[in-house]
């Protein structure tokens, strides 16, 4: 079965700082993976998937099928980064949302 | 840019009573799908619905849940009898047809369904 972990419920860093977000999946087949937003009273959204490489709001992630992780990572928070993320690999035509990581940037 | 939109944004029952969650999808999308999300814990999934019948559904997904799509526009979530943990946001969302699994979907606002 499809399984996707992200090991922080919460996640603290001061504007400027470097910020990753572990997701870890357990996958049969190759693996296409999406990154979810929840901004505050918004609506999720996606933020990127890595089957197109390519680099939202300075987010960028790799997909390690070595490690079977796919980490969001941004070099410099901002403040406006601060919202729920899911990492969410695709179940045929569904996705399996991981637990989410709140990341929260601080001033 | 097209949305889905939900409505209503927040609905409040009592124990046992039927609710109806509406959504319009974005126009040209194909498959549509119902997730929740109890306060605090993750998005899960619900039932996923493509050329007028349930594709795929989960075991949260029981006798007391339905879906419809009764016109061209409208996708409903119906609970037959709820119950005080049904309390939760339920989103709606939408993909076009594209091939391949798992395209990017889009979603509603939620509707927070508050059982007493």
């Amino acid at each position: 079965a499809q399984r996707v972990t992200q090991p922080e419920k919460l996640l603290s860093v001061f504007k400027g700082a470097p910020v990753e977000l572990k997701c870890n999946y357990s996958y049969s087949g190759s693996p296409e993976l999406f990154w979810y937003v929840q901004y505050s009273r918004q609506r999720l959204q996606l933020l990127l998937r890595h089957i197109s490489r390519e680099s939202i709001k300075g987010f960028t992630a790799d997909l390690n099928k070595g490690e079977t992780s796919f980490h969001l990572k941004k070099p410099f928070a901002q403040e406006e980064d601060s919202a729920m993320y899911y990492c969410a690999p695709p179940r045929g035509q569904n996705f399996v949302f991981g637990p989410g990581t709140r990341l929260s940037v601080l001033p | 840019e097209p949305e889905v939109t939900q409505t209503p944004s927040h609905q409040v029952t009592q124990m046992g009573q039927e609710v109806i969650l509406r959504c319009v999808p974005i126009s040209n999308h194909l498959y549509f799908y119902w997730y929740r999300q109890i306060l605090g814990q993750k998005v899960e999934f619900l039932v996923s619905f493509y050329n007028n019948e349930i594709s795929e559904k989960s075991e949260i997904f029981d006798d007391q849940f339905s879906v419809e799509r009764p016109d061209g526009s409208n996708f409903t979530l119906k609970i037959r009898s709820t119950k005080l943990e049904d309390s939760a946001m339920y989103f709606c969302a939408s993909r076009t047809g594209l091939a391949g699994g798992g395209g990017e979907q889009f979603f509603g606002p939620g509707t927070r369904l508050t059982v007493l």
